[in-house]
């Protein structure tokens, strides 16, 4: 079964510095993989998309890796803005019977002004 | 566009009582999912549909049941409202059934069963 953990549950860096957020997952075989954002009674907001063949998206000053042998992505957030501060959460594809979507439980950041 | 769009955004029903939430995506995408989220569960499927016309469960489907109504609508049915159906829902869309593109997500029905 496809488990996926997000670690640090939360973390508070200050305003400017450049962060990693992981995300790892216990199937490699996955489609793709999906960061989104979510702020505080909202709904998510999709960041990126890595399909499966991918090793990296980037988005302005966000960028994620992948790498499927490990298990592991990475969200990268570089000089990092108060505006930033959101729950970020991954979400995996995997290549299972159900092809379910299975979303790690996120990473509280708090941006200190 | 309005993308996803939910109602109502919240409510609160007594043990025992019914309601529908309903979904509405204005996007052509054939898939659409209905989620949970609770502190510390993280969000979980409860249903899904492919394409019109075809419903699958989820993760935790107990105590719902789905309608796709049309490409655009998919409505989440409790029969006999819980406790423990207090959560946070959200209904979500994507172009491609096996989720190979983005998912887009409504800003969510907040529910309190008493």
């Amino acid at each position: 079964k496809q488990e996926v953990t997000q670690i640090p549950a939360a973390l508070s860096v200050p305003e400017g510095e450049n962060l990693v957020l992981n995300c790892s997952f216990t199937d490699s075989a996955i489609y793709n993989l999906q960061w989104f954002r979510q702020d505080p009674g909202k709904g998510l907001t999709s960041l990126l998309l890595i399909q499966s063949s991918q090793r990296e998206q980037t988005s302005g000053r966000l960028n994620a890796s992948l790498d499927k042998s490990s298990g592991r992505s990475t969200l990268y957030i570089a000089a990092s803005q108060p505006g930033d501060s959101a729950t970020y959460l991954c979400a995996v594809v995997a290549l299972n019977r159900d092809d379910k979507i299975i979303f790690g439980k996120g990473t509280r950041l708090h941006i200190l002004p | 566009n309005a993308g996803v769009t939910q109602t109502p955004k919240f409510q609160v029903l007594k043990t025992g009582q019914s309601m529908t939430l309903q979904c509405a995506q204005d996007m052509n995408h054939n898939s659409m999912y209905w989620y949970r989220q609770d502190p510390g569960m993280g969000l979980r499927l409860i249903y899904y549909s492919a394409s019109e016309g075809t419903t699958d469960k989820g993760e935790v489907p107990n105590g719902y049941n789905v309608s796709r109504l049309n490409k655009r609508e998919f409505s989440l049915r409790l029969e006999s409202a819980a406790p423990s159906q207090t959560s946070v829902y959200f209904c979500a869309s994507s172009g491609d059934p096996r989720g190979f593109y983005e998912q887009y997500f409504g800003p969510g029905t907040r529910l309190t069963v008493t």
